[in-house]
């Protein structure tokens, strides 16, 4: 299996702050990562696929980059409806794989 | 609008079966393009792929669990189901349906709001 490690875990950060969150596969994906946003109650939805690619209707706020093993989410100026957990994963190879998720909360 | 609602019993006992189904709205299962799937989120850890199932029949699972586990799919009621056997209560978890390929690279698109299943006497 292709173990996804994300980081950091948690994150405290104010609205208008640029936040980055960053993902490594254990081997090569090329470009298959995907970034999800989680709020409780909820299921996850979908930000960026590809990489880089972003949703439809997702805030240009939002973007990704990276390739290979390396890959990271930034999120330009932070919204009060951005305070989440974010998840990273990978759709290279079945079984498909999550990172653990970093949990962004206010400061 | 693309909508999936994720149903079953709440609370199963030991050694029996988990049984969950997916109901889709707003696209047909037999349009074909995309896969189905099932997640789960253990509690207090993150996500985890459980398998998917695409229009064709064709089926994957995550090795762990491929032993205990089945997708199907129910065209005629626009439905999909998990059946995961033989549970404890390492299974307790909240379970997710999301449709995931199409145009989006192998990602998940559109996903439940999910449900959680106890395991428990």
């Amino acid at each position: 299996d292709i173990q996804m490690t994300q980081s950091p875990s948690s994150l405290s950060a104010s609205v208008g702050d640029r936040v980055t969150i960053t993902c490594r596969a254990s081997q090569s994906i090329t470009s298959y990562l995907n970034w999800y946003q989680h709020k409780p109650g909820k299921g996850p939805k979908l930000l960026i696929y590809a990489a880089s690619r972003l949703q439809s209707g997702v805030p240009s706020r939002f973007s990704g980059s990276g390739s290979g093993t390396d890959f990271t989410l930034t999120i330009s100026s932070l919204q009060p409806e951005d305070f989440a957990t974010y998840f990273c994963q990978q759709s290279y190879s079945t079984p498909y794989t999550f990172g653990r998720g970093t949990k962004l909360e206010i400061k | 609008q693309v909508q999936l609602q994720e149903s079953g019993p709440g609370l199963v006992k030991p050694s029996q079966t988990l049984s969950l189904t997916c109901t889709v709205s707003g696209v047909s299962i037999s349009s074909g393009g995309h896969y189905w799937s099932w997640i789960r989120q253990l509690p207090g850890k993150g996500l985890e792929w459980i398998g998917y199932i695409y229009y064709s029949g064709n089926a994957d699972y995550t090795p762990s669990l491929k032993s205990r586990v089945t997708v199907s799919v129910d065209t005629p009621k626009n439905q999909f189901s998990l059946r995961l056997s033989s549970v404890t209560a390492a299974d307790t978890a909240v379970y997710y349906c999301a449709r995931g390929g199409g145009t989006v690279y192998y990602a998940m698109d559109v996903w439940g709001q999910g449900t959680t299943v106890t395991v428990s006497s």
